[in-house]
């Protein structure tokens, strides 16, 4: 059972390019979620799909987009990637339309270098 | 913000030992959540509690819960190795979930 999985892993742009961080769960989750971690910062939620067709802003949304694309994926766009950008992207879904009230699942990761 | 400050930033103990770590919230809460990352590796959850909850234990975890004093602290009992790890604290109110910084435990054999 794969759970949450991102793609890439790492990857380095520079200053300007675009780019699309996927991320797909096979537990049949409504809601997914899209985190940034930076060093002394915790976790900072970017956007969050409670449900299928359905998307919102989380605390940091500037320059990126999202789609839920359909049950399973979700995807992170970044249109002009800035250095402020460089940071541990996770994924994670979980099993309510309320995002505290079920654990949420992690993915591994995307490891974003922005030069 | 109700973000969750764990305590201590950095914890380091021997196998063998209990290691606990404390987080502290500021507004009103309908549960808190424990998680732990692995070094390169994404979060995974522990434990939940609710705010009409004192204490849960799971296996050599144990969570208590003061609301009155806006306070959760997390004890692993008889610590091993593979307890090294980051572990966050979330507090949930309604529909928004924040995470704390983390606190970082070295279990050292």
């Amino acid at each position: 059972n794969a759970g949450v999985t991102q793609t890439p892993k790492f990857q380095v742009l520079k200053t300007g390019q675009s780019m699309t961080l996927q991320c797909a769960q096979d537990m049949n989750h409504n809601s997914m979620y899209w985190y940034r971690q930076d060093p002394g910062m915790g976790l900072r939620l970017i956007y969050y799909s409670a449900s299928e067709g359905t998307t919102d802003k989380g605390e940091v949304p500037n320059g990126y987009n999202v789609s839920r694309l359909n049950k399973r994926e979700f995807s992170l766009r970044l249109e002009s990637a800035a250095p402020s950008q460089t940071s541990v992207y996770f994924c994670a879904s979980s099993f309510h339309r309320d995002r505290g009230w079920k654990p949420q699942h992690f993915g591994d990761g995307t490891r974003l270098s922005i030069l | 913000s109700q973000q969750g400050e764990e305590d201590p930033q950095a914890l380091s103990i021997q196998e063998g030992e209990n290691a606990t770590m404390n987080c502290s919230y500021k507004t009103s809460i309908n549960n808190l959540q424990w998680y732990r990352q692995n070094s390169g590796r994404g979060l995974v959850h522990l434990i939940l509690i609710r705010s009409n909850e004192r204490e849960k234990h799971s296996g050599r975890l144990r969570v208590t819960l003061d609301t009155s004093k806006k306070s959760s602290s997390l004890l692993i009992t008889a610590s091993r190795a593979a307890d090294t790890a980051s572990y966050f604290c979330a507090t949930v109110f309604y529909s928004t979930l924040t995470f704390g910084k983390g606190t970082m435990l070295l279990v050292s054999p």
